[in-house]
């Protein structure tokens, strides 16, 4: 099992915001970062750090952290935001990296 | 514009050593800003980091899989390589190469992947 703790699965009606969580001990010492992947996809680089997208991507993502808990919040969901969601970060020693067990996101 | 390429067998036979080569176009391997990570994905199944590797031949590896990981630089071809031996069937996954940038905001996030390579571990 992942030191980084998903929600398997998260649905949200379309238009509305819905926030995909990661928790982890790390997390309190190590930023993270965010990735969607679309079926038969590599996985994309959506948020990286504490609240960084990379070019190209909408800003309709944002990321957060709190003690042990980064979130990655999608405003007005979009059907093309239908996808499966990873977090990544370090793991308790600081000397990996480690990636949660994903999320899948439906857009209702 | 940076891209990444793998390359290497479909499929291995179990017992033996999977390798895969990752084929950098863009920017050199050399470059002292980002380290350089493979990554697979069981079918079905989560991401998994299997390592990573700085211009300077210095790696990291998954506690899980150090003993069976080798990653290393072929820094005239601009490409870097995975080998992972003993392989069994819980091996079979798409591999994936990646650049994970250095810097202190930069969050271990890999910003470009590479398609991805299908290995099939089967006799």
């Amino acid at each position: 099992s992942s030191e980084l703790t998903q929600d398997p699965a998260v649905s949200v009606a379309l238009g509305q915001t819905v926030r995909i969580t990661c928790q982890g001990d790390s997390l309190r010492s190590y930023l993270a970062s965010w990735y969607q992947q679309k079926p038969g996809q590599a996985p994309l680089l959506v948020i990286y750090g504490k609240n960084n997208r990379p070019s190209g991507i909408s800003d309709r993502f944002s990321g957060s952290s709190s003690g042990n808990t980064v979130s990655l919040t999608i405003a007005g969901a979009q059907a093309e935001d239908e996808a499966d969601y990873y977090c990544n970060s370090r793991d308790s020693s600081g000397n990996s990296v480690v990636f949660g067990g994903g999320t899948k996101l439906t857009v209702l | 514009q940076l891209q990444l390429q793998e390359s290497g067998p479909g499929l291995v036979r179990p017992s033996e050593t999977l390798s895969l080569t990752c084929t950098v176009s863009g920017v050199s391997i050399t470059s002292r800003s980002s380290y350089w990570g493979w990554i697979r994905q069981p079918p079905g199944k989560a991401l998994e980091w299997i390592g990573s590797i700085y211009y300077s031949g210095s790696t990291s590896f998954n506690p899980s899989l150090k003993s069976r990981v080798t990653i290393f630089l072929d820094t005239p071809k601009n490409q870097f390589s995975l080998k992972l031996n003993s392989v069994t069937a819980a091996d079979t996954a798409v591999y994936y190469c990646a650049r994970q940038p250095v810097g202190p905001t930069m969050a271990d996030a890999f910003d470009v992947w590479g398609q991805g390579a299908m290995v099939i571990v089967s006799s």
